[in-house]
């Protein structure tokens, strides 16, 4: 596809269950994000991918929540035992990646999972 | 302090109006400098980046104060399709990620 896809659109769970969240990002973005939303706030970083590997992961609000890049492509967030306070629009980016000295490249936004965890 | 801090708004203004925003961030070794675009129940879209020279697009001129660490957005002859969240982000060079600030809304009305 000509953009950044994100499966699902929606998902409502229990609390206690485990959730995974997909993202598909454009074609040749080797970087790869996960933010999440909560209602009426900022984007709050989770963790970024540079090919496979995760340099940063300090976003990552617990060890709850962990995630994955295979083959520089899909990247999967999974939460273990969902609390009613992860419910948020889980934002998937890509962007080509950072050019030396220049800073990041523009990112490029999925439309988001809408989690609910009830 | 926040890394990135925003008036949340709303900024409400009339057609044709011109409005300002701004941003201040706090690390003073950031490098790069964004405003992204929010749609109501959408995802954030790049609308310009901030260089250290200022930069206009059409109606849209984004200025950057390294010393003052605070950065702007002057939207001139509002339209009722820039009713949006405008998003001040900001970066380290490298590899790091863009911090986001909570936005500020604005509203134009007929």
């Amino acid at each position: 596809g000509a953009g950044v896809s994100q499966s699902p659109s929606n998902k409502v769970t229990e609390k206690g269950k485990d959730v995974e969240l997909r993202c598909d990002p454009i074609s040749g973005h080797t970087a790869l994000y996960w933010y999440r939303q909560s209602l009426g706030q900022g984007l709050e970083f989770l963790i970024y991918f540079q090919g496979n590997s995760a340099p940063d992961k300090s976003g990552l609000p617990s060890d709850r929540f962990s995630a994955e890049r295979t083959g520089g492509s899909v990247s999967t967030l999974t939460i273990q035992r969902t609390q009613q306070e992860d419910s948020a629009v889980y934002l998937c980016a890509s962007s080509l990646g950072p050019i030396v000295g220049q800073g990041p490249e523009k990112l490029f936004f999925g439309s988001g999972t809408q989690l609910s965890v009830l | 302090r926040k890394e990135v801090e925003q008036d949340p708004g709303p900024f409400n203004v009339p057609e044709g109006a011109t409005v300002a925003f701004n941003c201040t961030y706090s690390n003073s070794a950031s490098q790069s400098f964004f405003w992204y675009r929010q749609d109501c129940r959408k995802e954030p879209k790049l609308l310009m980046s901030v260089y250290s020279s200022g930069n206009e697009d059409g109606r849209f001129t984004a200025q950057l104060n390294r010393a003052s660490q605070y950065i702007s957005l002057l939207i001139r002859d509002s339209k009722l399709s820039d009713s949006a969240t405008y998003l001040c982000v900001v970066s380290l060079s490298g590899n790091t990620p863009l911090v986001f600030g909570k936005g500020t809304r604005l509203s134009v009305i007929a």
